[in-house]
């Protein structure tokens, strides 16, 4: 059974700075790798999706890695804002089957001017 | 509508009592999922349709869990007899077509809290 861990549970910085949120996931045959982004009251929003070929997806400041075998991914954050304050969800579909995605428990980030 | 909608937004159920959330996917979309996030927890598929047809629904965490999603647009589900560990955010997602590398669109969620 796919598993998915964020590290770490919560995180806070000061205006600025660049920051990285980690994905572990146990099962390597995944289709695909999502981030997304959650505001309090709210729905989740993507923000990047990795095939499992790639390597990396690059949006705006989001930068987001992939290494597939050993079952990890990073977001990347640069020059943080206060708005970039959020829940950071990260989700895995498996490459068999159809489209489940699997969460992880997600970053809590706050970000302060 | 332009994203996926639910309805109710916020819903206080009495423990024993049935609940209905709706959603309403993207127009034209084929796949709709429903999640269950429990507080401060990541969301926890239950349930997957496409079309009509509901072509998984090993999430579902009782029997008193039921999906429907008749004519292949608006879907419902219906929790019987809530309890409190039914308290949850339930969310809604549709992507247009069925593959796998189709961005999933997620509705802002159901807000159940059973008392």
């Amino acid at each position: 059974k796919q598993e998915v861990t964020q590290i770490p549970a919560a995180l806070s910085v000061p205006e600025g700075e660049n920051l990285v949120l980690n994905c572990s996931f146990t099962d390597s045959a995944i289709y695909n790798l999502q981030w997304f982004r959650q505001d309090p009251g709210k729905g989740l929003t993507s923000l990047l999706l990795i095939q499992s070929s790639q390597r990396e997806q690059t949006s705006g400041r989001l930068n987001a890695s992939l290494d597939k075998s050993s079952g990890r991914s990073t977001l990347y954050i640069a020059a943080s804002q206060p708005g970039d304050s959020a829940t950071y969800l990260c989700a895995v579909r498996g490459d068999t089957g159809f489209q489940k995605l699997v969460f992880g428990t997600g970053t809590r980030l706050l970000v302060s001017p | 509508g332009a994203g996926v909608s639910q309805s109710p937004r916020y819903k206080v159920a009495k423990r024993g009592q049935d609940v209905a959330l709706r959603c309403d996917p993207i127009s034209g979309h084929v796949s709709l999922f429903w999640y269950q996030q429990a507080l401060g927890q990541g969301p926890e598929f239950l349930t997957y349709f496409q079309n009509e047809a509901q072509l998984d629904k090993s999430g579902l965490p009782s029997d008193r869990f039921f999906a429907e999603r008749p004519e292949g647009s608006v879907s419902t589900l219906k929790i019987q007899r809530t309890q409190q560990e039914d308290s949850a955010v339930y969310l809604c997602a549709s992507s247009l077509w069925a593959g796998a590398g189709n961005t999933i669109y997620f509705g802002e969620g159901s807000w159940l809290t059973v008392v």
